[in-house]
């Protein structure tokens, strides 16, 4: 079943602009990690966050995660055309089950040139 | 190094059929996922495999699902019967085994299954 839910469902910005990607969820969470798909085929990871981390960042990505909302945002600075596909969260929660990831529905994310 | 490695990249069945995906992990990756995307229902968790311990079906969708991992290594999902609603991507990842703090997962290019 879906945990997370993303919004905004697509977002199409001009290249060297700012993306902004919202990601909310139900459960408790051991952490919440960020993958990216191209053309809906192979998942490639992007960051991961902990549960008790409250920002992290990797190169032109910052994520910032709120436990009190149940909810993360994804930034990509400085977009680039190359940065189009589709963007998803995914939740591992804690306890039994744990390695499980648990998805949302996703962004998809056109930069124009 | 190589990342994993699922075959066929396309299958296309008629329903009713047998099929199987394979799915060649990272060497060294003792974890193993199946997940299904489809359009209605996005990317759903399917079974797990860690080492030698008895894997976790809990997400298989019916009884004509079935999955082994031989030797550790690579893996089969076999569909029977196959339904048209069974069309999706199947995608497989491996990790490391999970700490208590999460892990990340290395995912395939994926099987996309189309049962006619």
């Amino acid at each position: 079943s879906q945990q997370g839910e993303e919004d905004p469902q697509a977002l199409s910005i001009q290249e060297g602009e700012n993306a902004t990607m919202n990601c909310s969820y139900k459960t408790s969470i051991n952490n919440l990690q960020w993958y990216r798909q191209n053309s809906g085929r192979g998942l490639v990871h992007l960051i991961l966050i902990r549960s008790n981390e409250r920002e992290k960042h990797s190169g032109r990505l910052r994520v910032t995660l709120d436990t009190s909302k149940k909810s993360s945002s994804l930034l990509i600075t400085a977009s680039r055309a190359a940065d189009t596909a589709s963007y998803f969260c995914a939740t591992q929660r804690s306890g039994a089950g744990s390695y499980q990831l648990t998805f949302g529905k996703g962004t998809k994310l056109s930069v124009i040139p | 190094g190589a990342g994993v490695s699922q075959s066929p990249s396309n299958k296309v069945t008629e329903k009713g059929k047998d099929v199987e995906l394979r799915c060649d992990p990272i060497s060294g990756h003792t974890a193993l996922y199946w997940y299904r995307q489809s359009l209605g229902q996005g990317l759903e968790f399917l079974i797990y495999f860690q080492g030698n311990s008895a894997p976790d079906k809990s997400g298989l969708p019916s009884d004509r699902f079935s999955a082994e991992r031989t030797g550790g290594s690579v893996s089969t999902l076999t569909i029977q019967r196959t339904q048209q609603e069974d069309s999706a991507v199947y995608l497989c990842a491996s990790s490391i085994p999970t700490s208590g703090s999460g892990n990340e997962q290395f995912f395939g290019p994926g099987t996309r299954l189309t049962v006619l």
